[in-house]
């Protein structure tokens, strides 16, 4: 079953936009992970924040997390093209084996 | 570093054939990950090695059968081919654990006809 479910399921912006990409989950979780999957290619890290966190920031990534609503948000400024790509968040519950669990994504068009 | 690698990138097969999808990591991590892809679909998790040694079942394990052949080498096997199969496998890596980064390979598509 999947944990995280991403919303919008799809995003089409001008460059230079931002971006904003929601993540809610439902259990309680000791991290929760973005990457980003280009067509046809393997994913790729982009943050990791920690239950205990409640922003991080990388580069033109901003992601936080509110672990009473029990949700993420993904945050990409002035926008590219290069940036179309699906975006994915996944978690790790507290409770159980240790698995990432991924959700559907959102894939994110960037206009020129 | 090549990072995570993955083998063969595109593979057909007929109902019922089997074969070995192969994945190596030269990054000296102690977990390894299989997940399969559908369209439309996030990650499912297949099956993972903690470590050297160790193999457990994830959420889809059925079909499916898996060799921690070393610590670089975590190896997927379809015994018995079925449509139902047909999807991108991505082999993951992380230093310890699911809990931190995952490097993914390229992936393989596979078709079972």
């Amino acid at each position: 079953s999947q944990q995280g479910e991403e919303d919008p399921q799809a995003l089409s912006i001008q460059e230079g936009e931002n971006a904003t990409m929601n993540c809610s989950y439902k259990t309680s979780i000791n991290n929760l992970q973005w990457y980003r999957q280009n067509s046809g290619r393997g994913l790729v890290h982009l943050i990791l924040i920690r239950s205990n966190e409640r922003e991080k920031h990388s580069g033109r990534l901003r992601v936080t997390l509110d672990t009473s609503k029990k949700s993420s948000s993904l945050l990409i400024t002035a926008s590219r093209a290069a940036d179309t790509a699906s975006y994915f968040c996944a978690t790790v519950k507290i409770q159980g084996a240790q698995k990432l669990v991924f959700g559907q994504g959102t894939r994110l068009t960037i206009n020129p | 570093n090549a990072g995570v690698t993955q083998t063969p990138k595109f593979q057909v097969l007929k109902t019922g054939q089997s074969m070995t999808l192969q994945c190596a990591q030269d990054m000296n991590h102690n977990s390894m990950y299989w997940y399969r892809q559908d369209p439309g679909m996030g990650l499912r998790l297949i099956y993972y090695s903690a470590s050297e040694g160790t193999t457990d079942k994830g959420e889809v394990p059925n079909g499916y059968n898996v060799s921690r052949l070393n610590k670089r080498e975590f190896s997927l096997r379809l015994e018995s081919a079925a449509p139902s199969q047909t999807s991108v496998y991505f082999c993951a890596s992380s230093v310890q654990g699911a809990g931190e980064t995952q490097y993914f390979g390229p992936g393989t598509r596979l078709l079972v006809l």
